[in-house]
Order: structure tokens, then sequence, then C-alpha cells
């Protein structure tokens, strides 16, 4: 069975400062990988995905993560945080048709300072 | 981007009512929804997905009887909380797969308190 871990349950980070977020998965085949932002009020949204070719990807929003297969990971990156990026922060690795059925990171909440 | 709603967004029920939670794509057609179910501060749980016109398969531990899904349509699915109790409390959130961009959107959750 698939597993998703979020090693970082808060991260604080100021204001135009650089965000890294990690993930780690666990999956026996070639994964489908996903960042999502969820913001309060409001469903999940996503940040960009990962299904085969270029191991970096660019996203909304000014994110960016690059598949690492074998450190098994897919982090997370901005070179420059905005306030309105405070938010908690899933990642997740898809199995089945198309990788439709998620199983989620625990979450990274992250904190933005003025 | 595709947009998916749930209804009603909060809930505040007593202990063995029946609650309803509807989930539905408003402006594509969704064969395929599914449910979670998120704790405070944690993550998303996976509990059961919908097919439009099936029956719905639930993950392992999840009741099927406690929690019926019925997905009527290709743009609507219900998950009804039976004879809730308070460890039921949670933030359920509904996605809908569009198959056009292969790709879930998500509902903005139910929070569903009983007491």
């Amino acid at each position: 069975a698939q597993s998703v871990t979020q090693p970082d349950i808060h991260i604080t980070v100021s204001e135009g400062a650089s965000l890294e977020l990690r993930c780690n998965y666990s999956y026996g085949a070639t994964p489908y990988l996903f960042w999502y932002v969820q913001s309060p009020g409001q469903g999940l949204q996503l940040l960009l995905k990962y299904f085969s070719g270029d191991t970096l990807v660019q996203g909304i929003k000014g994110f960016e993560a690059e598949f690492k297969r074998s450190q098994s990971s897919f982090n997370l990156r901005k070179p420059s945080v905005h306030w309105s990026d405070a938010a908690e922060y899933f990642c997740a690795v898809g199995a089945g048709a198309a990788g439709n059925k998620l199983t989620f990171g625990g979450g990274t909440r992250v904190l933005v300072k003025p | 981007g595709a947009v998916v709603s749930q209804h009603p967004s909060r809930v505040i029920c007593k202990s063995g009512t029946s609650v309803k939670i509807e989930c539905r794509s408003l402006d594509f057609q969704a064969t395929t929804m599914f449910w979670y179910r998120q704790f405070p501060k944690q993550s998303l749980m996976l509990m059961a997905t919908s097919n439009e016109g099936s029956k719905a398969t639930y993950e392992q531990g999840v009741e099927k009887d406690k929690f019926l899904i019925n997905h009527a349509s290709l743009t609507l699915s219900t998950l009804t909380v039976t004879s809730a109790h308070p460890e039921d409390s949670s933030f359920y959130i509904c996605s809908a797969r569009d198959g056009n961009y292969n790709e879930q959107f998500f509902g903005p959750g139910t929070r569903l308190t009983v007491l």
C-alpha cells in the first residue's frame, strides 16, 4: 500500500524568503504525485502534479516541485513567499486509474511572518 | 477551473439522527466522486469511491451501512451519516473527477458536529 510522509508539521517563513516543503512517498510502481493547498473555508486546490516526463514540475502560484525517484521524494518549493501563501499544504500519491485514488500526507502548515 | 460545491457547509445534529451531505459538480460531469474525512489538524482519509449508477467502493475500515453513499447522477453524490454519534464529528470533503482533465476537484467541505 502506498503512503506519504510530510516530516514537517509546521514551518514558519518570513515573507519574501524561500520555502521548501518535504514529501516522501512509498509506492510500488511509478507514482502519480500531487501537491494541494488548503485554505480555511476553501476546498483543496491543486498546485501541481507529476505523472511522467520532466522531473521538475511547474505549478500555479509560483510553486515548483522536483521528483527524485532515488530519494522517493517530491519536495515543493517557492523562491519567494507571499503572505497569502499561509495555508496547509498536502502532498499526495495517487494509485489506480490515472492515479485517482489519493493517499495524503499529514500536511504541513505554513505560517508567513511579515 | 471546475467547481465542486458541498451542502451544507456546517451541520449540528443530535446523537442518533441521520445527516445527508450533498456534493455537486457545478460545471462538469463527474463519473467518479470521492468522499474523504478529515480530523482536526490531520490529513484527509479516503472513505469511499462513488461511481455514477453503481455501488460505492468503501475503504477498509469504513462501515458502508454507517456511511451511505449514493451517486444518482453525473453531477450529484450524497453521503448520509446514519445514526450519527459524537465520534462521527469531523470534516467531510468530497471531490469529483473531471474526465476531460483527468483531475479531481475538491469541494469546500462540510463540518459535522454531533452532540
